[in-house]
């Protein structure tokens, strides 16, 4: 069954502090692996994209790995903001599946 | 560019009425998608179009659920008679292309209540 998994469901941290979101994936076949940053009220935006040969992707203080052999990836954030205070969804392609989101929220 | 527009951003309407919600794609992408989302079930694909015709449809959840996209810059979602338990966020999003590694651009959502 193609399904994609995330978690925490949910994630509370102080600005200024680092975290990683995870994504595991049993999706065949299997394509690529997007990262969307999801404000509340706001319809979902690309941060990254992961094709099966990268290992490692950044965008700013965003960092994506992905493991195609365990079929897993992570998202990391750098020195949190309030402004990454948002909803991170995981979407796995051929098929367009995604995962039900980590809500990131970051307080001062 | 505008990005994609939706519309309206809000909907309360009584069970058994009809809900039409409308879409304007970027213009030029040929690719259109409609989604709907919950808390339960997060985001998931309803039916996507290439060049206003629709290719695959097996996500709308029954038969009272319709979409058509008269031309390149309009699409239209349709509930007829809306229940409850269609009360979600719905997105339209288009793309260039649907090569897996084009990007959908969403647009803000319609949030739809059904009392």
């Amino acid at each position: 069954k193609n399904q994609v998994e995330q978690s925490p469901q949910s994630l509370i941290i102080l600005e200024g502090k680092n975290c990683t979101l995870q994504c595991n994936y049993t999706v065949s076949p299997f394509s690529n692996l997007r990262w969307y940053k999801q404000d509340t009220g706001r319809g979902p935006v690309s941060l990254t994209i992961m094709t099966f040969s990268e290992n490692t992707k950044s965008n700013g203080r965003y960092t994506a790995t992905l493991d195609a052999d365990t079929k897993q990836s992570s998202l990391h954030i750098t020195a949190s903001q309030l402004s990454d205070s948002a909803s991170y969804i995981c979407v796995v392609r051929d098929k367009l599946i995604f995962g039900t989101g980590t809500r990131l929220q970051v307080f001062p | 560019d505008a990005g994609v527009i939706q519309s309206p951003r809000h909907e309360v309407t009584e069970m058994g009425q009809e809900v039409t919600l409308r879409c304007k794609p970027i213009s030029g992408h040929d690719y259109l998608f409609w989604y709907r989302q919950t808390m339960m079930r997060g985001l998931e694909l309803l039916i996507y179009f290439n060049n206003n015709v629709p290719i695959d449809d097996s996500g709308m959840p029954e038969d009272r659920f319709s979409a058509k996209m008269p031309n390149a810059s309009f699409s239209t979602l349709k509930i007829q008679p809306s229940e409850p338990r269609d009360s979600a966020v719905y997105f339209c999003a288009s793309s260039s292309g649907v090569k897996a590694a084009n990007e959908q651009f969403f647009g803000p959502g319609t949030r739809l209540t059904v009392l």
